[in-house]
């Protein structure tokens, strides 16, 4: 399983565009990035996944340079209720998700 | 009734005593998911289910720990003899199909053994 390194926190006022970037050195070609979003007292919610380049949705993007070792999920114009701890996860037909321990993100009023 | 549901939230037991926690995945979601949180932690892996075969089990940390799901549908983890390091929220999620990232959590049950 490709190991991920993501900054521990970040902080960030509200309205900004917020970049949280995940390395994984070791990412198999055949590999999925996919991040997941938890509040308090909640299970993780499906973000947003890719393989590669951009893709974009509803709620983010996630921006994957050529090499693919690493990726940025990109949150437009936080508001307070982004506050959560945000997954970056490898992941290849594999059922197992292997969570780290996750960037915990705090918006400043 | 939409989402993933979990019972009990909170359980509260004495070292020693059996516990069993409750999940009841989305409607039709075919792929069943336990996992333990501690605190601080992210979620760590325990158990999968496709229908009613449980087809990996390498996450359960010890074999006090057992899950069934014997209709495809309901699925219980059970604890046995609960030690004091099992204190956590335990996540169950489901997804549609096999071999999909994007699974559907629960709530959690939070876990204390004291």
């Amino acid at each position: 399983l490709a190991k991920t390194t993501q900054p521990i926190s970040m902080d960030s006022y509200e309205g900004q565009e917020v970049n949280i970037t995940c390395s994984h050195n070791n990412i198999a070609t055949n590999d999925y990035i996919t991040w997941y979003q938890q509040f308090p007292s909640q299970g993780p919610r499906f973000i947003i996944q890719g393989y590669k380049t951009k893709v974009t949705n509803e709620v983010a993007s996630l921006f994957i340079p050529a090499d693919r070792k690493s990726s940025t999920l990109s949150l437009p114009r936080v508001s307070l209720s982004d506050t959560a701890v945000y997954y970056c996860l490898v992941v290849f037909g594999n059922e197992k998700l292997t969570f780290g321990t996750g960037t915990r993100l705090t918006i400043i009023p | 009734g939409a989402g993933v549901s979990q019972s009990p939230r909170y359980k509260v037991a004495k070292r020693g005593q059996d516990v069993a926690l409750r999940c009841d995945p989305i409607s039709g979601h075919v792929s069943l998911f336990w996992y333990q949180q501690a605190l601080g932690q992210g979620p760590e892996f325990l158990t999968y289910f496709q229908n009613e075969a449980q087809l990996d089990k390498s996450g359960l940390p010890s074999d006090r720990f057992f899950a069934e799901r014997p209709e495809g549908s309901v699925s219980t983890l059970k604890i046995q003899r609960t030690q004091q390091e099992d204190s956590a929220v335990y996540l169950c999620a489901s997804s549609l199909e096999r071999a999909t990232y994007e699974q559907y959590f629960g709530p959690g049950t939070r876990l204390t053994v004291t």
